[in-house]
């Protein structure tokens, strides 16, 4: 079955902290997404992993990949408030052209 | 302006009655994908789409259906058969990038109640 786990579920964190959120999934993929949704609001793309070993930067954000382990993480360096939302990683499977989502991981910062 | 779009924004209807949900891209992707989600959940596939005048079933496919007769749209109808239909549909479309990324892009959703 293709399952993609994502931890924490909630995760509610001081402004200037770093944390990291988790995503495994359970069969081999070589590509992994990472998507922000504000409430009420649709999916906006954040990033696109594509090989084993990749990371990408965003401002506060950075991403990786590791295809081994099946798993990814979400780095969030010195938050603040504007990156209070709900965080999805999501899997594609080019054999049945379908994308499997997390669980999502709610995030508050905390002025 | 390319882009998805999904109409109406809102939409409320009796139980029993069937309801369709429009979606349209512009951005000549071959792929096309609906989405459903609940409050404080993650999204689960109910149809996709590779090609026109082809579909899937996704996950949750029981009491919808879809139709994909032109390239740019995608509608899906909640039945009546649907149990519970109230919550917030995503449309999604995708194209094979040049990195061969196949990135996905969203509409704005539709939230749908039904009482």
């Amino acid at each position: 079955e293709l399952k993609v786990e994502q931890n924490p579920l909630f995760l509610s964190m001081q402004e200037g902290k770093n944390y990291t959120i988790y995503c495994n999934y359970s069969t081999t993929s070589d590509r992994l997404y990472w998507y922000r949704q504000d409430p009420g609001k649709s999916l906006e793309s954040l990033f696109v992993l594509l090989s084993n070993g990749a990371v990408k930067q965003e401002g506060r954000l950075m991403a990786s990949l590791d295809t081994k382990a099946r798993l990814s993480t979400l780095h969030i360096t010195a938050a603040v408030h504007d990156l209070s939302a709900t965080y999805f990683c999501a899997v594609f499977y080019s054999g049945t052209y379908k994308y499997i989502f997390g669980t999502g991981t709610r995030l508050k910062v905390l002025a | 302006d390319g882009g998805i779009t999904q109409s109406p924004k809102y939409l409320f209807r009796k139980e029993g009655q069937n309801v369709t949900l429009s979606c349209e891209q512009n951005l000549n992707h071959d792929a096309m994908y609906w989405y459903r989600q609940d409050p404080g959940q993650g999204l689960r596939l109910i149809y996709y789409s590779q090609i026109v005048n082809d579909f899937q079933k996704g996950d949750i496919a029981e009491g919808y259906s879809v139709s994909r007769e032109k390239k740019e749209s995608f509608p899906l109808t909640v039945t009546s058969a649907q149990k519970n239909p109230t919550a917030f549909y995503l449309c999604a479309s995708s194209i094979v990038q040049e990195d061969g990324s196949y990135e996905q892009y969203f509409g704005p959703g539709t939230r749908l109640t039904v009482t």
